[in-house]
């Protein structure tokens, strides 16, 4: 069945880079795009970017100049990288697998950005 | 971008008793295709958002037939008939036209 499970440090030091793993099962990332959103404790969603079948990226203007996703097909897995964190990027970070909508999502990963 | 408003509900609905969700975009979301670009997700409690509704009216297999979609290119209505107490969470809809997909704010149901 599909699955997909993200993964990183919990906690990030001001300033500095995250990074975070969606590894994906029951489904071939060359079929289908994976998304990256966010949720701010007790707020919304927000897109961040998607990696499309082709490898090809679309990223939230907002966070365009922080973001980078890629990718390991061979491992099924899709990489989120997001430099100068600040407190605000304080979230639970969710991969989304593009489907009929986003179809599948993830547990999702709570990452504090604290000092 | 394209801004996506979410109405309130009379919270608590009654169980048993309709509910009807509301989703307005900034921009018509009817694409030269004939589809609408608008999904509408549940967020239960402590769960992450699952798809109920893809191109504003397609239902999702396995979603119960007491949800329904229907709109035009900038206004949305999400129907849930007969609320039962699984269908308590937050609803959001979302826009898939153009990046960045955005996301309303999210509409809270709570069931008496």
């Amino acid at each position: 069945q599909v699955q997909l499970k993200e993964s990183g440090p919990g906690l990030v030091q001001p300033s500095e880079t995250l990074s975070l793993t969606c590894t994906v099962s029951g489904f071939s990332l060359t079929r289908y795009g994976v998304n990256w959103v966010r949720q701010p404790p007790g707020k919304g969603l927000e897109w961040m970017g998607t990696i499309w079948n082709d490898g090809s990226t679309d990223y939230n203007s907002a966070l365009k100049s922080r973001l980078r996703i890629s990718r390991d097909t061979s491992k099924s897995q899709v990489f989120l990288r997001m430099s100068s964190l600040q407190t605000e990027d304080t979230a639970i970070y969710l991969c989304a697998r593009l489907g009929t909508g986003f179809d599948y999502w993830g547990q999702g990963v709570m990452v504090t950005v604290s000092s | 971008d394209i801004v996506m408003t979410q109405g309130a509900l009379p919270n608590p609905v009654p169980s048993g008793e309709s509910a009807s969700i509301t989703c307005q975009s900034s921009k018509s979301l009817l694409f030269s295709d004939g589809k609408t670009y608008l999904n509408w997700y549940l967020q239960r409690p402590g769960q992450s958002p699952q798809v109920l509704i893809y191109w504003m009216s397609t239902r999702v297999p396995g979603v119960s037939d007491r949800f329904s979609g229907s709109g035009s290119g900038t206004d949305f209505t999400l129907k849930i008939s007969r609320v039962e107490a699984e269908d308590v969470g937050v609803y959001y809809c979302q826009q898939f036209l153009e990046f960045p997909f955005t996301f309303g704010s999210g509409t809270k149901l709570e069931i008496k």
